[in-house]
């Protein structure tokens, strides 16, 4: 079957940092997908792994292990805006496809 | 360049009309795929086409087809409508290939779908 787990929600101040973890178990990977999304709007990319390690940009990082099933989202210095939904999806083998877990709810207080 | 564009944005039909929903991929790009975003159940695969081709299905009854052009664009048709087909449709464009390094997903702003 396809399954990918992420916390439902998480809460943080501004300025600190944040991990948001997921973890996969799918019959098939071809890459793993950070998006952000505020409410009533679009999912907005965020990052891609498809090797392991970690892939920084700016004040986002996003770290993979396949052999674990594993990554995590990275945000720091959070600021009020950062507050969205984060969606972890992994692209099924063929590459036609991406499955999304449902998502954690990032709430950033001041 | 432009993004992926969608229309409409906003519609509201009756149970058991049917509805079409158009989405323009980012230029160069060949493959459109087509999701089901409800609070329940979170964004759910529905199609996905490249190149007029449609290469893989999600699970979704047959009420729910769609056809992509020889330009890319694409659209997608819910016949029958039911209650619980309101939901924000999203589509999302890439340049498709297998070799995936680089192919990322882009998202539309998406159709929001009410079934009164």
């Amino acid at each position: 079957g396809q399954n990918i787990d992420q916390p439902t929600e998480m809460t943080a101040t501004e300025g600190a940092i944040v991990q948001i973890n997921c973890t996969y178990q799918t019959s098939g990977f071809n890459g793993l997908f950070w998006y952000q999304q505020h409410a009533g709007e679009a999912p907005t990319f965020l990052s891609y792994n498809v090797l392991d390690g970690l892939e920084e940009k700016g004040r986002f990082s996003s770290f993979l292990s396949r052999s674990k099933g594993y990554s995590y989202l990275l945000l720091k210095e959070l600021q009020m805006k950062d507050s969205a939904s984060y969606l972890c999806a992994v692209r099924n083998q063929a590459g036609t496809a991406l499955i999304f877990g449902k998502g954690t709810t990032l709430s950033v207080s001041s | 360049k432009a993004g992926v564009t969608q229309t409409p944005r906003y519609l509201i039909k009756t149970r058991g009309q049917q509805v079409t929903l158009s989405c323009s991929p980012i230029s160069g790009h060949r493959s459109v795929s087509w999701y089901q975003q409800t609070p329940g159940q979170g964004l759910q695969f529905l199609f996905e086409y490249f190149s007029e081709t449609q290469r893989n299905k999600g699970n979704f009854p047959g009420r729910f087809s769609g056809r992509q052009f020889s330009n890319s664009r694409s659209e997608m048709n819910v016949s029958t409508l039911e209650l619980g087909d309101s939901a924000l449709y999203l589509c999302a464009s890439s340049l498709g290939l297998r070799d995936t390094r680089g192919n990322t997903i882009y998202f539309g702003e998406g159709s929001w779908l009410t079934v009164v």
